[in-house]
């Protein structure tokens, strides 16, 4: 079944505690990308990645890191977590490029106390 | 920048119609329409793209007009399952960000 899976599901931690959340596709999607989700905000755009070892910002990147060093596995980095990264995340991919149908992750909920 | 999004609520009773709009301030290569239930990952619904070609669900529709830079999907004869929140999403002429808008709530009652 093509799907994305990320890892956790839910997750509470607490502040400064470094945490993964795994993002994976089997559709060998080019495109792969982070958003946060906020109430009354939207989906906003962490960073995104346009093929293996390219990666760029987006409209929220600020204490967030990923990486792409397999084509199918983005990861997003959370170094030092603080209360204000507490939010849904969804992992993202498409075929080639941000003018593609996306396919969303199930979401990743994580609480930082 | 982000896409705003007309209206942020509308509640329908089964059978009416719905307009959802979409507007951006700076040149557009895509808009994108997604649509979220509670607690679940949004699904595509359609992508329009500058030139005027159009991929999507067959039962959506939507008008995408490049020079005012307006998105507009259409729902007619709206059903219990049309719930949920909808989402725009816009790409630019010169860039690969997928930029949302905050989204509209619709709520069919029956």
């Amino acid at each position: 079944e093509a799907q994305v899976t990320q890892n956790p599901r839910y997750l509470i931690t607490v502040t400064g505690k470094k945490l993964t959340v795994t993002c994976s596709q089997n559709m060998n999607h080019e495109y792969m990308s982070w958003y946060r989700q906020d109430p009354g905000l939207g989906l906003r755009q962490i960073y995104y990645s346009m093929n293996v070892e390219v990666t760029d910002k987006g409209d929220v990147p600020e204490g967030y890191k990923v990486s792409r060093k397999e084509k199918r596995n983005f990861p997003l980095i959370l170094e030092s977590p603080s209360p204000n990264q507490t939010s849904l995340y969804f992992c993202a991919s498409s075929f080639s490029g941000s003018s593609y149908e996306q396919y969303f992750g199930p979401g990743t909920r994580l609480t930082v106390t | 920048q982000q896409p705003v999004q007309s209206p942020q609520a509308v509640i329908l009773r089964e059978g009416e119609d719905a307009v959802i709009n979409c507007s951006s301030s700076k040149a557009l290569y895509s808009v994108h329409w997604y649509r979220q239930k509670h607690g679940e990952a949004p699904v595509f619904l359609m992508i329009l793209l500058k030139g005027g070609e159009q991929k999507g669900h067959e039962k959506i529709s939507a008008s995408f007009n490049e020079k005012k830079q307006q998105s507009s999907l259409y729902l007619t004869a709206s059903q219990l399952s049309y719930s949920g929140t909808y989402f725009c999403g816009t790409v630019g002429e010169y860039g690969n960000k997928l930029v949302f808008g905050a989204g509209t709530i619709l709520r069919v009652k029956s």
